[in-house]
């Protein structure tokens, strides 16, 4: 079966200070990686998706098959940035989206 | 385009109970999907539907059922409620049969007592 490991629960980092959200996954085929994010108050929403290969809000995020991993990365954190950050997968074909437990991210200024 | 809405936002209920949430997609989304959102096992999905017949379970009880309208609107029921179905229970609705880019609702806040 799939799966979506986020092995941090919390990340805690100066504003100006890199960010680096990591996910790995579980998965023999070829998935469709995503990063979902969640402000306070908000609704859950995309942030992007791997195929894209673009950078939102100054996020980006590389698929290395090799290692099974899908990192978000931000080279300069930012208040505003800090949310719930999920990572989600998709396999090609009829399945539903598999989620990380979820990364809380907490930027200080 | 209006979002994906829930109602209602909010629910009390005792143990033993049953319970019964609304999804309305967006216009023009086939395709409704629902979570349930713990602290501790954060993102889990229930079921998701597409045109009115269900494609995919989660693992669940059976205690947990869902089903589509016509218009796309989704209900779910939890029966015999426990105390362990306190939760944020999320829709998500997408245009594709293949899921790839969902629209989440505000979710209904469940609490079991």
């Amino acid at each position: 079966a799939q799966r979506v490991t986020q092995p941090e629960k919390l990340l805690s980092v100066f504003k100006g200070a890199p960010v680096e959200l990591k996910c790995n996954y579980s998965y023999s085929g070829s998935p469709e990686l995503f990063w979902y994010v969640q402000y306070s108050r908000q609704r859950l929403q995309l942030l992007l998706r791997h195929i894209s290969r673009e950078s939102i809000k100054g996020f980006t995020a590389d698929l290395n098959k090799g290692e099974t991993s899908f990192h978000l990365k931000k080279p300069f954190a930012q208040e505003e940035d800090s949310a719930m950050y999920y990572c989600a997968l998709i396999d090609s074909g009829n399945t539903p989206l598999v989620f990380g437990k979820g990364t809380r991210l907490s930027v200080i200024a | 385009k209006a979002g994906v809405t829930q109602t209602p936002r909010y629910l009390i209920k005792t143990r033993g109970q049953q319970v019964t949430l609304s999804c309305s997609p967006i216009s023009g989304h086939r395709s409704v999907s629902w979570y349930q959102q713990t602290p501790g096992q954060g993102l889990q999905f229930l079921f998701e539907y597409f045109s009115e017949t269900q494609r995919n379970k989660g693992n669940f009880p059976g205690r947990f059922s869902g089903r589509q309208f016509s218009n796309s609107r989704s209900e779910m029921n939890v029966s015999t409620l426990e105390l362990g179905d306190s939760a944020l229970y999320l829709c998500a609705s997408s245009f594709r049969q293949e899921a790839y880019e969902q629209y989440f609702g505000p979710g209904t806040r469940l609490t079991v007592t």
